[in-house]
């Protein structure tokens, strides 16, 4: 059971690149989420979907794009790279679109705009 | 806005001491859920424990147990007899308003031999 699976686990771009963050779900879970960390500031949520086809804006959605075409996957679209956002971005999912869902995180993937 | 405040950016053990991180937090909401989560040098997020709002009860999950105090709106994470491969980072979060999780900004525990 592979859980959260994310990639690349590294990434280096140039200022104006894009790229794509990968994540997958082998649990079934309908909540799927991106947060980014940074030091000193925790983890903030960039964007949520609480179903396939439904995605909705977090606490710093701006420069990300997301959508959701399967239960499975939920791909974080950077779109022209920032040194801002620079970070260490983690994609979680949960069960349940409610209060009790404990977030299962994948590994991480540390991304650096140059 | 609703946050999570943990105020100790740092905090160190002795082994098999004991420790307790605190956590304060802001909400409007009458029910919620409350986590800490561990995050190791391997980066990968882990639940430590969880308590619902509701329940008068602290939860206790083996050597980790919580202080819940809902009208001070505190949640302090106790650590008893404090091991090596419990230096972390840690994170308090709090459900909210559309049932997003909202984190603190984390604290370092070591843990010295």
């Amino acid at each position: 059971n592979a859980g959260v699976t994310q990639t690349p686990k590294f990434q280096v771009l140039k200022t104006g690149q894009s790229m794509t963050l990968q994540c997958a779900q082998d649990m079934n879970h309908e909540y799927m989420s991106w947060y980014r960390q940074d030091p000193g500031m925790g983890l903030r949520l960039i964007h949520y979907s609480v179903g396939a086809g439904i995605t909705d804006q977090g606490e710093v959605p701006n420069g990300y794009n997301v959508s959701r075409s399967t239960t499975e996957d939920f791909p974080l679209r950077l779109l022209s790279a920032a040194p801002s956002q620079t970070s260490v971005y983690f994609c979680a999912s949960s069960y349940s679109w409610g209060q009790d869902g404990e977030l299962f995180f994948g590994e991480g993937s540390r991304l650096t705009v140059l | 806005a609703q946050t999570v405040t943990q105020s100790q950016p740092e905090m160190s053990v002795q082994e098999a001491e004991t420790v307790t991180l605190s956590c304060t937090y802001d909400t409007s909401e009458s029910d919620y859920y409350l986590f800490w989560y561990k995050q190791p040098p391997s980066r990968q997020m882990i639940l430590v424990i969880r308590q619902e709002a509701y329940k008068q009860q602290n939860a206790t999950e083996n050597r980790f147990s919580v202080n819940f105090q809902k009208a001070a709106k505190s949640f302090s994470l106790k650590i008893s007899d404090s091991q090596l491969g419990d230096a972390a980072m840690y994170f308090c979060a709090r459900t909210g308003a559309n049932s997003k999780l909202t984190f603190g900004k984390g604290i370092t525990l070591s843990v010295r031999p």
